[in-house]
């Protein structure tokens, strides 16, 4: 099965360094997305991707994130200058289809890369 | 803004012993509502996503059905490698392009052999 991969799996990292988190989506999915989950707590939406351009982005997703499609697989996660509170497992996500009815829209997620800010 | 609250937090079952876990939500306009299974560190794996009230699907030991408040999973005779943590999911139609998802915090499944 088709399978959404995360690159590191754990990176520890201390303040105010920049960290990239990398995902390869699904290959024929068109939609990217990037969550978090602090520990303990729920998943959250953090910015959606399609086309080239950030199509949706909650109020988390600030000026120290940024994201890009550097090439045709790669979808990447940039935290320029990271925070303890960024501490977290951050997911990346793919669908196929964004239109919902007869079966669509199935976003799956990635295994994590669990950042840890010291 | 969209809310899913879940219930129970934790349940304990023994093995072979149904139940329901409990998916409340309040959104605009329902997109989709999904049905994810978490294990420890590990990413969300995807189980359903149901439409519109009165849809119902199966998968194995787990059947998702949806009203227009709330959405139920239910576990028949459960196995311990069921136990995991169960999320519930909405997405909205919000007039934009790929929304996200709003997650509650899960319901942690626990069978007991």
């Amino acid at each position: 099965e088709p399978e959404v991969t995360q690159t590191p799996s754990h990176q520890v990292t201390q303040m105010g360094q920049e960290v990239i988190l990398r995902c390869v989506p699904i290959s024929n999915h068109l939609y990217f997305y990037w969550y978090r989950q602090i520990l303990g707590q729920k998943v959250e939406f953090l910015v959606s991707f399609y086309n080239n351009e950030i199509s949706e982005k909650s109020e988390i997703f600030d000026d120290q994130f940024s994201v890009e499609r550097p090439d045709g697989s790669n979808f990447t996660l940039k935290i320029r200058s990271t925070k303890l509170e960024d501490s977290a497992m951050y997911f990346c996500a793919s669908s196929e289809l964004l239109i919902l009815r007869a079966g669509g829209n199935t976003i799956y997620f990635g295994e994590g890369s669990w950042l840890t800010v010291v | 803004e969209d809310q899913v609250t879940q219930s129970p937090e934790a349940l304990r079952l023994q093995e072979g012993e149904s139940s329901s876990l409990n998916c409340s939500y309040t959104v605009s306009g329902l997109r989709g509502l999904f049905w994810y299974r978490q294990d420890p560190g590990k990413g969300p794996e995807f189980l359903f996503t149901l439409y519109s009230a009165g849809e119902e699907k199966e998968k194995e030991r787990l059947k998702a059905t949806l009203t227009k408040k709330e959405s139920f999973l239910h576990i028949t005779a459960p196995k311990p490698e069921d136990s995991a943590t169960y999320l519930c999911a909405v997405q909205s139609w919000s007039g934009g392009g790929a929304d996200g998802l709003t997650f509650g915090k899960g319901t942690h499944l626990i069978i007991q052999p």
